[in-house]
């Protein structure tokens, strides 16, 4: 069965810090692999997602960047963090056969709060 | 471009309550609809789908059918349970696409 992991589950970060969140999927093979971001109080944003290894799309701009080193493995990073940065971030990984509906398996999430 | 609005929240109710929670939608063709649902301090759950007009999807009680001359997708259910106490999300998809497109949530809160 597929799953999804993603790491760590909390983090607390200052102002100017780097980030890695990582995320893993198994039980599958070229999954679509999604980042989506969830404020305080408020809804889902797409941040990246990417259909292969080493293709990002970037769907807002902003100081935080991702990479897909390997087929099931996807990155969140920044250089400096922001403290609009904080919130909950969510992987999520898909495969799309067909003409099927396009179902998303999320993972935990990652709690960031920058101070 | 596609949307998705949802009810605002959050939306308290007794345990036993009917629940519905509104959701409509703007897309180009035929997109397939969903709900998912965060539990508190969780990542998301599908929690139903529906690809085409007039399918209705379920589980655990939950019900919403796809209705295109209305443009909706609302979420109900008969009788909730505290357990059921979470934020809901709707959400659609172009049926050939990779991408979401979510509400903004609706938060539940049912007491006992």
């Amino acid at each position: 069965s597929q799953t999804i992991h993603q790491w760590p589950a909390t983090l607390v970060q200052p102002v100017g810090s780097p980030l890695s969140l990582e995320c893993t999927v198994e039980g599958t093979s070229n999954p679509n692999l999604y980042w989506y971001r969830q404020a305080a109080g408020r809804g889902l944003q797409l941040l990246f997602y990417s259909v292969g290894i080493g293709q990002i799309s970037s769907e807002v701009p902003q100081n935080l960047s991702a990479s897909r080193p390997q087929d099931r493995q996807f990155i969140l990073s920044s250089k400096k963090l922001l403290l609009s940065d904080s919130g909950f971030y969510l992987c999520a990984w898909s495969v799309v056969r067909g003409t099927g509906a396009n179902v998303l398996t999320f993972g935990a999430g990652s709690r960031l709060t920058v101070l | 471009g596609n949307s998705v609005t949802q009810m605002e929240g959050p939306v308290t109710l007794s345990e036993e309550a009917f629940l519905t929670i509104n959701c409509t939608y703007t897309a180009t063709g035929y997109p397939s609809l969903f709900w998912y649902v965060q539990y508190p301090g969780e990542g998301l759950q599908l929690l139903l789908k529906a690809t085409k007009a007039d399918d209705k999807g379920s589980n655990k009680g939950f019900e919403a059918t796809y209705r295109k001359e209305t443009t909706s997708f609302h979420l109900e259910k008969g009788s909730v349970q505290v357990s059921d106490s979470a934020v809901y999300f709707c959400a659609l998809t172009q049926t050939s696409g990779s991408r979401l497109t979510f509400g903004e949530g609706t938060q539940l809160t049912v007491n006992p």
